[in-house]
């Protein structure tokens, strides 16, 4: 039984460049989650999809945007990166958007 | 506003307990998460609280007071490979989780 998992592991991009990022959720889960990890600090929510739809979302601009697949399979896209931006990108899926969140293991992004 | 603190580091001896220290303020509240991450790896869900109370789990254990906007995650029986972050997480539904920083503990021999 697949966890989530997350491609590409580790990408590298130049400021004002554009970035998708890949997640598949756990088998039998319907809820993708985003979250941006900080070196040394702890995650921060991006958003959140469930039946396709953005449900909720955290404190970030509209650069940041995401789609989800009728598979439940997610991306996030990142437009006019910034050196700021770059961080662990963290999936989590859940069977609902109310149960626990089983991460993947990130997609480490460099802004250079 | 939304606050979560935790220790920044701790340090522990293998065998021995320590207790991970979690305080909050937030505008909503549905339960409480705590995670392990170790370096590099993604976040593994270790318990939830939702009442007041200790929720046990073999050596971990998590203990919650909503009325003092606290927990903390019990570790017993220390060993070399608990040596991670440790994450305090609120809820305030819909798995937005609002983190705290994270406590990274070391165990040493």
């Amino acid at each position: 039984d697949a966890g989530v998992t997350q491609s590409p592991t580790h990408l590298i991009k130049t400021r004002g460049q554009q970035v998708t990022l890949r997640c598949s959720p756990k088998s039998g889960h319907d809820t993708v989650s985003w979250y941006q990890q900080a070196l040394g600090q702890g995650p921060q929510f991006i958003f959140q999809y469930y039946e396709e739809e953005e449900r909720q979302r955290g404190n970030f601009p509209d650069r940041f945007s995401g789609h989800q697949f009728p598979n439940y399979s997610s991306e996030l896209n990142v437009n006019a990166l910034l050196l700021g931006d770059s961080a662990l990108y963290l999936c989590a899926s859940s069977q609902g958007p109310d149960s626990p969140l089983h991460f993947g293991n990130g997609t480490r992004l460099t802004v250079t | 506003g939304q606050n979560i603190d935790q220790p920044t580091e701790m340090t522990a001896t293998e065998g021995a307990i320590v207790q991970i220290n979690c305080t909050y303020q937030t505008s909503g509240f549905n339960g409480l998460f705590w995670y392990q991450q170790h370096a590099g790896e993604a976040p593994t869900f270790l318990s939830y609280n939702v009442l007041d109370g200790l929720e046990e789990k073999g050596r971990f254990s998590s203990f919650l007071s909503r009325s003092k906007g606290y927990s903390y995650l019990l570790l017993k029986e220390l060993q070399m490979k608990d040596s991670a972050s440790y994450l305090c997480a609120v809820t305030g539904g819909y798995n937005k989780l609002i983190f705290g920083a994270g406590t990274r503990l070391a165990v040493h021999p």
